[in-house]
């Protein structure tokens, strides 16, 4: 069975300009949610979406949206972007009720 | 503010002995605990997570721990490999899915052959 994909892996961009970073679960899992992942830190909750609906949302500016499809699978939107937006981005399934997500390889972001 | 913190920021082991990763928390609503692998380039993997309705739980090589009341989870890994060579990360949440993982800074563990 295929793991959770991400695409891009890798992306630069100039400061001011927007990216959509894409998830696709594991199949079965309708749960999908984003972390950001700068170095030397542990992965931080950004969203979290079940059914197509925001179930949770992190520390993050407005900025940041994301969305679900019927699929399940995600998007993960950035705009204006700063330099400190740089870092992993991180997309985690799971089946619903259950608290064991399954990470996918990420997005490298770098922002310059 | 840190809500989970893993305290030693790396572990060298020799292979065959025994490896300790430690864990505290300090939100009481935490219920539910995972431990997560990651290597460089890769996206963190599910090692092992432990209830608070339980003090143990096994998994091969694996075993986490749980003290409610010092609010402190360890992970042993027994004997060590260098595979197993990662940074590992401890992550809490409360049960009942759809809700996210707070995670600590992680441990890098290096197991020398």
């Amino acid at each position: 069975d295929a793991g959770v994909t991400q695409s891009p892996t890798h992306l630069i961009k100039t400061r001011g300009q927007h990216v959509t970073l894409r998830c696709s679960p594991i199949s079965g899992h309708k749960s999908v949610s984003w972390y950001q992942q700068v170095l030397g830190q542990g992965p931080q909750f950004i969203f979290q979406y079940y059914e197509k609906e925001e179930r949770g949302r992190g520390n993050f500016p407005d900025r940041f949206s994301a969305r679900q499809f019927p699929n399940y699978s995600s998007e993960l939107n950035v705009n204006a972007l700063l330099l400190g937006d740089s870092a992993l981005y991180l997309c985690a399934s799971s089946l619903s009720g259950s608290n064991e997500q399954y990470f996918g390889p990420g997005t490298r972001l770098t922002v310059t | 503010d840190q809500q989970v913190k893993q305290n030693s920021p790396s572990l060298s082991v020799q292979e065959g002995r025994i490896s300790i990763l430690n864990c505290d928390y300090t939100n009481s609503m935490f219920d539910y605990f995972l431990w997560y692998k990651k290597y460089p380039a890769e996206g963190p993997t599910f090692l092992i997570s432990i209830s608070s309705i339980k003090d143990k739980n096994e998994d091969g090589r694996f075993t986490v721990f749980l003290n409610k009341s010092a609010k402190h989870l360890s992970l042993h890994i027994v004997p060590s490999q260098p595979g197993d060579s990662a940074v590992y990360f401890c992550a809490a949440s409360r049960q009942g899915g759809s809700e996210k993982l707070v995670f600590g800074k992680g441990t890098k563990l290096t197991v020398n052959p």
